[in-house]
This record gives C-alpha cells, sequence and structure tokens, in this order.
C-alpha cells in the first residue's frame, strides 16, 4: 500500500512568496493532521482534519497559515505571505479512526530566505 | 504545549547492548504510542499501549505504562546501528484523537 505522500520534498523560497504544500493521505484513513518540526519547538500539530472538515486548528500559528482538504484524497497547506520564521519541515499524517497509530509522510523540508 | 517528555534527550550505546528511554506526562490518557524517525525522514509507529495495560512487546521492543507515575518506557534489547534514530512519545488524551508528542531522545548505536 501507498503511505502518506508528501510534494514538494524540498522548498526554498524568498521571503513574502506564497508556499504551497501538498498531502495525499493514505485510502481509507479518515483523519488528516499537519505538523510543524522544528528543533526549537519540537513537532507541534497546526490543524486537523475529520472526513475533510478542520475540526481544529488552534496550532495554526496565524493568518499567513492555512489549509483546505477539498476531497478525501488531498490537502494542501498554504502561507502566504512566508516569513523566514516559517523555515522547518512540516509533516502532514493521518489515521483510521480514533486510537489508532497515525503514518506520517517523509516531510517537506521549507527553508525561507 | 508537550505532554510528553523524553528522558534522556540523547543516549549513545554500543552495538548488542539494550537502550531504554522514558517519557513521563501530565495528564491521563488513553493509550501512548512510541515513534521513531530516521534523519530526513517521516515518524514510523512503532508500538501503541493502552492505559489499560501495563506491558507490550514487539520483537526487540518492550514498552511499559506506568499510569500512577504517568509514565512509559521503551526498551530496544541487543541493540543494533540500524536502531539509530529519535525516538518519540505520543500522547493520546482523547481530545478529538490529536496526539501529543514529546520532544523525543536521539540514540546513537555504534557498531
Amino acid at each position: 500500500d501507498a503511505g502518506v505522500i508528501q510534494s514538494p520534498r524540498h522548498e526554498v523560497t524568498e521571503m513574502g512568496q506564497e508556499v504551497t504544500l501538498r498531502c495525499k493521505p493514505i485510502s481509507g484513513h479518515d483523519y488528516l493532521f499537519w505538523y510543524r518540526q522544528t528543533m526549537m519547538r519540537g513537532l507541534e500539530l497546526l490543524i486537523y482534519f475529520n472526513n475533510n472538515v478542520p475540526i481544529d486548528d488552534s496550532g495554526m500559528p496565524e493568518d499567513r497559515f492555512s489549509a483546505k482538504m477539498p476531497n478525501a484524497s488531498f490537502s494542501t497547506l498554504k502561507i502566504q505571505p512566508s516569513e523566514p520564521r516559517d523555515s522547518a519541515v512540516y509533516f502532514c499524517a493521518s489515521t483510521r479512526g480514533a486510537g489508532q497509530p497515525q503514518h506520517f509522510g517523509d516531510g517537506t523540508r521549507l527553508s525561507i530566505l | 504545549s508537550q505532554q510528553g517528555e523524553e528522558d534522556p534527550q540523547a543516549l549513545s550505546i554500543q552495538e548488542g547492548e539494550n537502550a531504554t528511554m522514558n517519557c513521563s506526562y501530565k495528564t491521563s490518557i488513553n493509550n501512548l504510542q512510541w515513534y521513531r524517525q530516521n534523519s530526513g525522514r517521516g515518524l514510523v509507529h512503532l508500538i501503541l499501549i493502552r492505559s489499560n495495560e501495563r506491558e507490550k512487546h514487539s520483537g526487540r521492543l518492550r514498552v511499559t505504562l506506568d499510569t500512577s507515575k504517568k509514565s512509559s518506557s521503551l526498551l530496544i534489547t541487543a541493540s543494533r546501528a540500524a536502531d539509530t534514530a529519535s525516538y518519540f512519545c505520543a500522547t493520546d488524551h482523547n481530545a478529538g484523537n490529536m496526539l501529543t508528542f514529546g520532544g523525543g531522545t536521539r540514540l546513537m548505536v555504534k557498531p
């Protein structure tokens, strides 16, 4: 079975540009999570969806961040405008249901210059 | 805020030795999970232990859970160089299927 697929794997862009990260969850998984990982703050949950509906976005740092899940097989995380402090590795994960293990993609390493 | 806190932050051992990592948390849980992360990769689920379980095994992995002390430990027996990775505990507090991850333990196994 294909795992969680994220694209791009690496993104380098200049401050002020719009950045779009993409995620394809595992088929049949009803929950999708976006995380951010940095050395300073560790792994932080940004937002998660259940059946394509955003359930908790309290981890989204500010209005520059937005996430959508237009269908069960695709989600995006957008940063506009991007800032150097947004540099991090962004992970997407999915799970079948409550109390189940999460399956992670290999992440997008984002560098904002 | 991080609920699960791992100890130690870093651990270096020789191949063949056992590695023990500990995790503490603050509020009651439904389950606790351990994940491994190799450099440049995503987290991989290792084992899940429910709040009514005290010990669980999977291959060379042994996880214990003490809910009275709000702590868990992960033991890797007969370690191999391929076990070199960061290990994270994650707690499920029945808050809408969210997990709270600790800061991780970086394990290095020297050949």
